[in-house]
């Protein structure tokens, strides 16, 4: 079972900066926090992941709380292309470890 | 850099026909590889998962098989398909190192009638 808790669904005005919340309350240690995006009828894409230190790439940023129990995934100008359900995904470490997929938020960035 | 390939896009099969469905990727050597299943207005379910040739942990019992012939192919298959094996079917790999993505294939949405 996902070991994670996001809202149903999201608006967001476009150019203006989405923030996704996650809550990961009983992560461990050695989990990382990942982020992944589906737009529909394609296959999810990668976004970003983190341990425990804020991390940004040319897609967006994410913010990990200090205890490690929740994180933002923030797309700083949100577009009608970056609509879309967003996975957050706990993820043991290691080479081989799967993600398990939860439901997710739905996003839609309005014009 | 490395690409993902999955075949083919669509596919409408009777129930009791036979599936294969081929993942192939390119540009990197001994990845691991994932199938994943999309059923309509459900969330990913991990399906099998592979780390090397020949070597296939499966995550649910279901009608479904894979196989990996080669260091980068990846086939899923049935002998004889469910209506409830429609869906939406989705190939992934990542590298064997520590903490390296998932990258997925645009998927094949697989209809039985």
């Amino acid at each position: 079972d996902a070991k994670t808790t996001q809202p149903t669904s999201m608006d967001c005005a476009e150019g203006r900066a989405a923030n996704l919340p996650c809550n990961h309350s009983t992560i461990s240690g050695n989990e990382y926090v990942y982020w992944y995006r589906q737009i529909h009828s394609q296959g999810p894409q990668y976004i970003i992941h983190g341990l425990k230190n804020n991390e940004t790439n040319e897609m967006a940023s994410l913010i990990i709380t200090e205890d490690r129990k929740s994180s933002t995934l923030i797309l700083p100008h949100a577009t009608l292309r970056d609509t879309a359900v967003y996975y957050c995904i706990v993820r043991k470490q290691g080479g081989s470890e799967k993600l398990v997929f939860g439901k997710g938020t739905k996003l839609t960035v309005n014009p | 850099s490395q690409t993902i390939h999955q075949w083919p896009a669509t596919l409408v099969q009777p129930v009791g026909s036979p599936l294969s469905l081929e993942c192939t990727v390119e540009g990197t050597s001994n990845p691991n590889l994932y199938w994943y299943r999309q059923a309509a207005g459900r969330g990913l379910q991990l399906l099998f998962y592979s780390v090397g040739i020949g070597q296939i942990s499966s995550e649910v019992p279901q009608n479904l098989s894979a196989s990996r012939p080669q260091d980068r192919q990846f086939i899923l298959s049935s002998k004889k398909l469910l209506l409830s094996d429609s869906g939406f079917y989705l190939c992934a790999w990542s590298v064997g190192t520590v903490n390296s993505p998932l990258h997925f294939g645009n998927g094949t949405r697989l209809t039985v009638t």
